[in-house]
């Protein structure tokens, strides 16, 4: 089977710019899910979809972070505006009900 | 809310030695548990996972976990390393009271000696 596609793999930005993250699921998995990974720690969820609804964004900061998954497949993360902070990898995953989680390769991006 | 630690951040081990690395998780409900692994350059893998039945699960590249409920723990190991078994480590927990939401652990980096 096809694994989770992102893109793109690497950004470099400027602080207060704007950028966009893409995430295709495996086929048929109904939850989405992206993490945040900052250098050296485990992965922090940022928000979880089940189908097109947002399950949990407890920890998505909201006042510059956003995600949407409209038709229930792909996703987009958004950063506007970017903060030093937020140099990290961003890794979208998916899974089916009672299963593992499948990683994509990650967005690495890098704040300047 | 679940939390999950890791007791080492770093592990250098030399060809053929064993391996455990710990992993405790801070739930008293329905767990399951699982094992990353991310390569160097790489995304994360799926080592092995527990849903229920028997502690001891096996995985892949020879790794095993043991699950010890009282104890919170579900710790990987692997009776003899190799080279290409350096990479990061990480233990995950999905607690099904929380629905399909993973927490993960802070890793481990592990490095093997030729």
């Amino acid at each position: 089977e096809a694994g989770v596609a992102q893109s793109p793999r690497y950004k470099i930005i400027e602080k207060r710019q704007s950028v966009a993250f893409w995430c295709n699921p495996i086929s048929g998995h109904a939850t989405l899910y992206w993490y945040q990974q900052i250098l050296g720690q485990g992965p922090k969820l940022l928000i979880q979809f089940q189908n097109n609804g947002v399950v949990d964004d407890s920890q998505l900061p909201k006042d510059r972070f956003s995600a949407e998954r409209l038709k229930g497949v792909d996703s987009t993360l958004k950063i506007q505006p970017a903060k030093l902070e937020d140099s990290a990898v961003y890794l979208c995953a998916s899974s089916q009900f009672h299963s593992p989680l499948h990683f994509g390769n990650g967005t690495r991006l890098t704040v300047t | 809310a679940q939390s999950v630690s890791q007791h080492n951040h770093h592990v250098i081990l030399s060809e053929a030695a064993s391996l455990e690395l710990g992993c405790n998780y801070s739930y008293g409900g329905t767990v399951n548990l699982f094992w990353y692994v991310q390569y160097p350059g790489q995304h994360l893998q799926l080592l092995l996972k527990y849903f229920s039945g028997d502690p001891l699960v096996k995985g892949i590249k020879g790794f095993e976990a043991e699950f010890i409920k009282s104890k919170f723990s579900f710790n990987l190991r692997k009776p003899s390393v190799q080279w290409s078994d350096t990479a990061e480590y990480f233990c995950a927990v999905n607690a099904e009271n929380y629905g399909q939401n993973f927490v993960f652990g802070p890793g481990t980096r592990l490095s093997v000696l030729p």
